[in-house]
């Protein structure tokens, strides 16, 4: 069951450069989308969200494309920097409930200074 | 800022033990939810609680699973008869209302011997 995918275990960047981290979806029943950052040990931080009606928003350093057609969203990050470097989780809800969200496997960001 | 928070960070047990794993949601928050990651593997969405009962929950949530909101403050999870597939971190996330966003605890290490 791989509704929610991400298919770059890993990516490096430079600092002060973009980091651009993809995740595609099966499901376009899926009524909103999220971003977190974790760290080892810690639990999963939010970063951003997009709702299904809406193909970008925006919050500081990190913006996230929705393009519905693709089934494909993407997280920016401009500029990156080394604090930056975590697993990001794509994450998708509202396919059955508000409840229910759907994580992908994440993607490692590594940001080289 | 407020924050989800869970004792204990890590839990030792033997297999066939009861265990009951505890979280404290941010406090104006009325939506709450466990999920589990196994080690290397996604973040999974176990059940999620709503007005002092279950709204959704999955397949891996059967009866070996319950949880619980004991008072104003807690939110537990309680694992009956504890199997050696169960070792994973357990993450407790509480949303508020009119929003989408779940925010996530620190986790707690079960680890079943």
């Amino acid at each position: 069951d791989q509704q929610v995918k991400q298919n770059s275990p890993s990516l490096s960047v430079q600092e002060g450069r973009i980091s651009i981290l993809n995740c595609d979806y099966t499901n376009s029943m899926f009524d909103y989308f999220l971003w977190y950052k974790k760290y080892p040990a810690e639990g999963p931080t939010f970063l951003i969200s997009i709702s299904s009606i809406k193909d970008k928003n925006e919050d500081g350093r990190f913006t996230v494309f929705l393009n519905k057609s693709a089934k494909h969203l993407s997280l920016h990050i401009v500029p990156s920097q080394p604090g930056d470097s975590a697993v990001y989780f794509c994450a998708a809800g509202g396919e059955t409930s508000y409840d229910k969200v759907i994580f992908g496997p994440g993607t490692s960001l590594s940001v080289i200074p | 800022e407020p924050e989800v928070t869970q004792t204990p960070s890590h839990q030792v047990t033997q297999m066939g033990q009861e265990v009951i794993l505890r979280c404290v949601p941010i406090s104006n928050h009325l939506y709450f939810y466990w999920y589990r990651q196994i080690l290397g593997q996604k973040v999974e969405f176990l059940v999620s609680f709503y007005n002092n009962e279950i709204s959704e929950k999955s397949e891996i949530f059967d009866d070996q699973f319950s949880v619980e909101r004991p008072d104003g403050s807690n939110f537990t999870l309680k694992i009956r008869s504890t199997k050696l597939e169960d070792s994973a971190m357990y993450f407790c996330a509480s949303r508020d209302d009119g929003t989408y966003e779940q925010y996530f605890g620190p986790g707690t290490r079960l680890t079943v011997t």
